[in-house]
């Protein structure tokens, strides 16, 4: 079994609408939880990241994490044509030696 | 703003050959990091280096080396390429107290026929 799951997608949805992409992990010793971008043909950026459990936003962006059900969420609002790109959950215990990377979702925002 | 650079974008090498895929960053960070791509798989660690000279075996470090001789530059070698190493390859940089945030450089795509 994985450490972290993640859909593939990809998903395709139009512009303006509410995107929400998940990951669900197995080991409960994670507790950063990080979100990244990865536009084609460029190297992932980080979006988000949350300590612990809890919801974080900022703009457009919300970041919630279950640490009881071993999920975590990612919302776009008003998604963007600009939005279009791979998303990668990531994680690491508190030592941070190691990321643990979701194989990441493909999201396309059509105009 | 943080650089993290790859030597090259694309590669093409033929099955024996040995590899050399060179990064280096220019914020002064403790931490360097080489991953693979693959589609489905996401990204893979195959070796990590917290100070200089010092390295880490990631998950999957079979086939691979490396090398950290400053600290600005972290080396990945392919000691003899095989097609299976056919993958994206990804260098990253992290400062040691804000470890929650990886930088990454742009990729290099490799080809081994």
């Amino acid at each position: 079994q994985k450490e972290v799951e993640q859909d593939p997608g990809p998903l395709s949805v139009p512009e303006g609408a509410i995107v929400s992409l998940n990951c669900t992990y197995s080991n409960s010793a994670f507790q950063y939880f990080m979100w990244y971008r990865q536009y084609s043909r460029k190297g992932p950026e980080l979006l988000m990241y949350t300590y612990s459990s809890g919801n974080k936003e900022d703009g457009r962006f919300t970041a919630q994490v279950d640490k009881s059900s071993k999920y975590i969420s990612l919302f776009i609002r008003d998604s963007q044509p600009s939005d279009s790109a791979t998303y990668l959950c990531a994680m690491s215990p508190y030592n941070f030696n190691k990321f643990y990377f979701g194989s990441g979702t493909k999201l396309n925002v059509k105009p | 703003d943080v650089k993290v650079t790859q030597s090259s974008r694309y590669l093409v090498k033929r099955t024996g050959e040995k590899v050399f895929l060179e990064c280096v960053q220019d914020m002064d960070h403790e931490n360097m990091f080489w991953y693979r791509q693959d589609p489905g798989l996401g990204l893979r660690l195959i070796y990590f280096s917290y100070d200089v000279k010092m390295k880490e075996k990631g998950d999957i470090p079979e086939g691979y080396s490396v090398s950290r001789e400053k600290k600005e530059r972290f080396s990945l070698i392919l000691e003899s390429a095989s097609t299976n190493q056919t993958s994206m390859y990804l260098c990253a940089s992290s400062l040691e107290v804000v470890a929650y945030e990886q930088y990454f450089g742009p990729g290099t795509r490799l080809t081994v026929t």
